[in-house]
């Protein structure tokens, strides 16, 4: 199993800033994803984040917009960068400690409203 | 198309009702398979894993059907606390999680 500890929990953000969103993982683990859940909706995969390398991003997510950092096996961190009201959703990391194919465990999620 | 599709919801049932809920998916060559289920406002947490061979848990029946590339998810006594979203979720070989959108449930008393 693997415990995430995801943070800010939530945040209200002027239009045009920019917000750093962290995850620290109990365990060392290979590879951490970077979700999306709009209201309402189901989550979507933003970037797969590689320690010591690029992060894969997802058909329809950049780099620009969603840098990724990942200095370490168990940290990461997604900036949502010059955000407008279409970024409000909620931001989630997860890791699978089991290897691809198995159970993944899902940080708290980040509240983001762009006002 | 979407790549994994759920049955749309909301289901509200009563107490003590059997519920399925139905999810296909277009890639064939997917090799797992999960239900997750997610309380408002709260992060998605495993429920069971779909095996080929179909697997019970307590009132929870999971099937998969590769042929028809077809999963569901069985329900018996449904109680108040199985009120929640309920996530299929299909792995490729590389790991790529795809959610489907997911089927809210409501139990009432």
């Amino acid at each position: 199993s693997a415990v995430i500890s995801q943070k800010p929990s939530r945040d209200i953000c002027q239009r045009g800033t920019s917000l750093t969103i962290q995850c620290q993982v109990d365990s060392q683990v290979t590879m951490m994803f970077w979700y999306r859940q709009q209201p309402g909706q189901s989550l979507t995969l933003i970037a797969t984040a590689n320690q010591g390398s690029e992060a894969t991003y997802e058909s329809g997510f950049v780099i620009d917009k969603f840098p990724i950092s990942r200095p370490n096996l168990t940290f990461s961190t997604l900036t949502v960068s010059n955000m407008s009201p279409e970024d409000s959703s909620i931001y989630l990391c997860s890791v699978q400690p089991g290897g691809v194919n198995t159970e993944a465990f899902f940080g708290q999620g980040t509240r983001l409203t762009v006002v | 198309r979407k790549e994994v599709e759920q049955d749309p919801g909301p289901f509200n049932v009563p107490e003590g009702a059997t519920v399925a809920f139905n999810c296909t998916y277009s890639n064939s060559a997917s090799q797992s398979f999960f239900w997750y289920r997610q309380d408002c406002r709260k992060e998605p947490k495993l429920l069971m894993s779909v095996y080929s061979s179909g697997n019970e848990d307590g009132r929870f029946t999971a099937q998969l059907n590769r042929a028809s590339q077809y999963i569901s998810l069985l329900i018996r006594d449904s109680k108040l606390s199985d009120s929640a979203t309920y996530l299929c979720v299909v792995n490729t070989n590389a790991g790529k999680s795809t959610f489907g959108d997911g089927t809210t449930l409501t139990v009432k008393p």
